[in-house]
């Protein structure tokens, strides 16, 4: 039974065109994560949620923006599509001591056109 | 924020051979993971270290943490072709959430 849901699997959009991926999970945990990876490269934290606690890394262009409405969902919108934006983007949650093992979804990969 | 140093980056080996990768932090960790990534698929927990100098086994894989928790093995025993795919090892730094390290890609020659 999947626990960390993602949609679309595949998403094609257009240059400049906003996109929204949603994640969606059945754990019930506090902490959700989103990551883009690129090919052959590890992934990258974007940011995250401590419940409802928005918490950006540093370098996160300001083009990616997220939204947790509540526990289960979590929304990554990209607001203006570039071609370097073309990843695999990954939702991940973990348990609320932050030390536990983090569950992946299965991803989103997007393309740029 | 909390990173750690992964080696080789690449690794291919004959079915049957071994093969290990290897975490590194020029600070002492909390913990580490180990994580493995499936061409096409998303990352997959293995196993979470904690104490120093701990050692834990799956089967053929072992998973050590240094003595000084600085460093960090996985260690496949006679790879077979299910073991392809990339290892990462992550880690959190008290606030800091889950960063990987740049991962060892498996390649096994049958």
């Amino acid at each position: 039974d999947a626990m960390v849901i993602q949609n679309p699997r595949y998403q094609v959009t257009q240059f400049g065109k906003p996109v929204t991926l949603s994640c969606s999970q059945t754990l019930n945990h506090n902490v959700m994560y989103w990551y883009q990876q690129k090919s052959s490269q590890a992934p990258k934290l974007l940011f995250h949620y401590y419940d409802k606690d928005f918490n950006n890394e540093a370098d996160t262009p300001d083009n990616f923006q997220s939204r947790r409405p509540n526990t289960s969902f979590c929304f990554l919108d990209i607001r203006s599509p570039g071609l370097g934006d073309a990843a695999m983007y990954l939702c991940a949650t973990s348990s609320l001591s932050g030390n536990t093992e983090a569950f992946f979804g299965q991803g989103t990969r997007l393309t740029v056109v | 924020g909390q990173q750690v140093m992964q080696i080789p980056q690449y690794q291919h080996v004959q079915e049957g051979e071994d093969f290990t990768t290897y975490c590194n932090s020029s600070t002492t960790l909390s913990n580490i993971q180990w994580y493995k990534q499936r061409p096409g698929g998303h990352p997959v927990f293995l196993i979470q270290l904690v104490k120093s100098g701990e050692v834990k086994k799956q089967k053929r894989l072992t998973f050590q943490f240094g003595e000084a928790k600085k460093n960090s093995s996985l260690h496949i025993t006679a790879t077979q072709t299910t073991d392809v795919g990339t290892y990462f090892c992550a880690v959190y730094s008290g606030n800091t959430p889950l960063v990987f390290g740049k991962g060892t890609r498996l390649s096994v020659i049958a």
